[in-house]
């Protein structure tokens, strides 16, 4: 079974904090993706990455930045934590254009 | 990808067959079916795919119309985990690999004891 796990279940952190959020994939994926789930507003891509040390923006970037030195390991960094920044997120990873397999979310509160 | 409709909500007794429509009429010929599923305050979890026949796995089955406009999931003995909300989205995966997954507001299922 594809396992996708992320460091934190629930976050809080205050305005202005670095924050990290760590998703690991045991399935030896090529692609690795970050969204935020919001209620009325549905999943929106924030990063991708299609390859060790690649990375591309999806439709939300801004205010976030990726890093993934390792095939496994996908980290999102939010450089200085916003209130509106306060969300389910949700990491995934897939081989290629096939399945997409989710981890099981952090939820991140931004005081 | 083509746009999915599933009703908002149904309910469904415990130990009874869940069975969860969805039409999508503009699908194209390259556009698989996926079913996915979020149950409260988890990532969604995948449960299966198909693209033209019916398929089953130890989650549930998919059942494609032969226009392929709808299909149909079906929870054989839902159970109380069952509980969550259920997306089908349409997918072309021959398109870039890093194409990403949109829901749209699937349907709550309810499985009542």
């Amino acid at each position: 079974d594809v396992k996708v796990t992320q460091s934190s279940r629930y976050l809080v952190k205050r305005t202005g904090e670095k924050v990290f959020l760590e998703c690991v994939q045991d399935m030896d994926h090529e692609n690795m993706f970050w969204y935020r789930q919001d209620p009325g507003l549905g999943l929106r891509l924030i990063y991708f990455s299609y390859d060790v040390k690649m990375k591309e923006k999806g439709d939300i970037p801004e205010g976030y930045s990726v890093s993934r030195e390792k095939k496994e390991r996908f980290s999102l960094i939010l450089e200085s934590a916003s209130t509106n920044q306060t969300s389910m997120y949700l990491c995934a990873s897939s081989q290629g254009p096939n399945t997409q397999y989710f981890g099981p979310g952090t939820r991140l509160t931004v005081l | 990808d083509a746009k999915t409709t599933q009703p908002t909500s149904m309910d469904c007794a415990e130990g009874r067959a869940a069975n969860l429509p969805c039409n999508h009429s503009t699908i194209s010929g390259n556009e698989y079916v996926y079913w996915y599923r979020q149950i409260h305050s988890q990532g969604p979890q995948y449960i299966i795919h198909g693209l033209k026949n019916n398929e089953t796995n130890e989650m549930a089955s998919l059942i494609i119309t032969e226009d392929r406009k709808s299909s149909t999931l079906i929870l054989p003995h839902a159970t109380l985990r069952d509980t969550a909300v259920y997306y089908c989205i349409v997918r072309a995966t021959l398109k870039t690999s890093y194409d990403k997954v949109i829901f749209g507001p699937g349907t709550s299922l309810s499985v009542i004891p």
